[in-house]
């Protein structure tokens, strides 16, 4: 693989089950985030990690949690999933703080 | 906070005329600068950046962008549109005192009339 996978690539969920989003890197870059797109708001930020080991919280990080045990996966879990979740999930990568990121094709999640 | 205006939600232009994509940020230090482009069903692609030093920078498909900072400004220019520049166009703000984070604009919608 080349750059940034994930999985799956779309799903429908009921409310209140339990999702993971895995996402995987090999290009061994140490930042890597998890947004959600949605119709006329951009991408936002979710959670992401700055080096192996370390995770933060972005901008919209309420019903999501975020785990960074290696370099390369770092994947996204909704605990008990709620129709306001349903968007577009794109994870991304970068080397730095002042590098491009990099993104996956993204996870289109529906809840209902 | 930083924060990223995109005030055009669609532009449609003809296909040879010339794209302006308007971009505006927020932020009190010196900001690193995206723009990237999304096609249907696709993930984002950077077509360029400013860190620092030339305020004309140019990117991949012929695009080009302009930082002006007395207007807090980063406007994407293609001189000649080709029909496969139908996509939607983000703009993103990142600061080192800000880590890794960048705040994305909420995007503009280019349609390419035949």
């Amino acid at each position: 693989i080349a750059g940034i996978t994930q999985a799956p690539t779309s799903q429908i969920l009921a409310a209140g089950r339990r999702m993971t989003l895995r996402c995987t890197q090999d290009m061994r870059h140490n930042a890597m985030y998890w947004y959600r797109q949605d119709l006329g708001l951009g991408l936002r930020l979710i959670h992401y990690s700055n080096t192996a080991g370390t995770t933060g919280k972005g901008e919209v990080p309420d019903g999501y949690s975020v785990s960074r045990a290696n370099t390369d996966d770092f994947p996204l879990t909704l605990a008990s999933a709620v129709p306001s979740q349903t968007s577009v999930y794109f994870c991304a990568s970068s080397e730095g703080p002042s590098n491009e990121q990099f993104f996956g094709p993204g996870t289109r999640l529906t809840v209902l | 906070a930083q924060s990223v205006t995109q005030p055009d939600i669609h532009i449609t232009v003809s296909e040879g005329a010339s794209l302006e994509l308007r971009c505006n940020y927020s932020y009190g230090a010196t900001p690193y600068l995206f723009w990237y482009v999304q096609s249907p069903g696709q993930g984002l692609q950077l077509l360029l950046k400013y860190f620092s030093g030339d305020t004309l920078v140019q990117g991949i498909k012929g695009f080009e962008a302009e930082f002006k900072r007395s207007q807090s400004s980063f406007n994407l220019r293609k001189p000649s549109v080709h029909w496969s520049d139908a996509a939607e166009y983000f703009c993103a703000v990142g600061a080192q005192a800000a880590g890794n984070k960048l705040t994305f604009g909420g995007g503009t919608r280019v349609l390419v009339k035949p």
